[in-house]
C-alpha cells in the first residue's frame, strides 16, 4: 500500500514536501516514482529514484523537485521548490516494475495559487 | 525524446461493441509500452504491460497487440464498467516515462 500527504494550498514561488508511506514491500529494493495529473488532464511522469539511490526527472521540474527516501520510514519524498501554477496536480507515488507502474497511491492535490 | 500519439481522443459506443485505440510512438520502443485505465475520480489501475500481457485480475475482453512505433489496445465487447480514459506509457533508457495523451471512452 501506498499513502500519498503533504498536498496543500502553497503560493507561486512556494515549496511543500509530499510523503509517500510505503506497506508491503521495500522502498530501497525497488524504483519508486512520482507522476502526477493537472486538472482535468492526462498523466505526467515527475520523477523516479532507482534502488541503487540514482534520481531521475522530467525536465519540467528538474532542478526545482528533489525525490528521495527514507528506508527507517519506508517513506519516499518529493521536496518541491519554485513551485507555479503549473505545477497544480494530483501527485500519485507509484512503485514501478521493471518499466510500469503499479500499484499507485491515492495521490495528493497540490494547488499553487496566490 | 520519444513522444507518444494516441487516437482517438475520445469516443463513444454501444454497449457490447468492439473497441480500438492505437497508440503510435515517435521512435521504436520494441515492446516496453504498456496501458492504463483511469476511471473517473480514481486512481489509474495498469492493465496491460509489455505492450501485450494482461495483468492478473483484468478481464479477457481487453487486449493489447504492437511492437515497434505502433501498438493497439482493444476491448472486445464493451461493457458499462469500461467507462473511463485510457493511457498508454512507454519507457526509455535515459530513463525516462511517457504517457499518451489519453483516450476517454464513453458509452453510446
Amino acid at each position: 500500500e501506498l499513502v500519498e500527504s503533504g498536498g496543500g494550498l502553497v503560493q507561486p514561488g512556494g515549496s511543500l514536501r509530499l510523503s509517500c508511506a510505503v506497506s508491503g514491500f521495500t522502498v530501497s529494493d525497488n524504483y519508486m516514482s512520482w507522476v502526477r495529473q493537472a486538472p482535468g488532464k492526462g498523466l505526467e511522469w515527475v520523477s523516479v529514484i532507482f534502488g541503487s539511490g540514482a534520481t531521475y526527472y522530467a525536465d519540467s521540474v528538474k532542478g526545482r523537485f528533489t525525490i528521495s527516501r527514507d528506508s527507517f520510514k519506508n517513506t519516499v519524498y518529493l521536496q518541491m521548490n519554485s513551485l507555479s501554477l503549473e505545477d497544480t496536480a494530483v501527485y500519485y507515488c507509484a512503485r514501478v516494475t521493471v518499466h510500469w507502474f503499479d500499484p499507485w497511491g491515492q495521490g495528493t492535490l497540490v494547488t499553487v495559487s496566490s | 525524446d520519444i513522444q507518444m500519439t494516441q487516437s482517438p481522443s475520445s469516443l463513444s459506443a454501444s454497449i457490447g461493441d468492439r473497441v480500438t485505440i492505437t497508440c503510435q510512438a515517435s521512435q521504436d520502443i520494441t515492446i516496453y509500452l504498456n496501458w492504463y485505465q483511469q476511471k473517473p475520480g480514481k486512481v489509474p489501475k495498469l492493465l496491460i504491460s509489455d505492450a501485450s500481457n494482461l495483468e492478473t485480475g483484468v478481464p479477457s475482453r481487453f487486449s493489447g497487440a504492437g511492437s515497434g512505433t505502433d501498438f493497439t489496445f482493444t476491448i472486445s465487447s464493451l461493457q458499462p464498467e469500461d467507462v473511463a480514459t485510457y493511457y498508454c506509457q512507454q519507457y526509455d533508457d535515459l530513463p525516462r516515462f511517457t504517457f499518451g495523451p489519453g483516450t476517454k471512452v464513453g458509452v453510446k
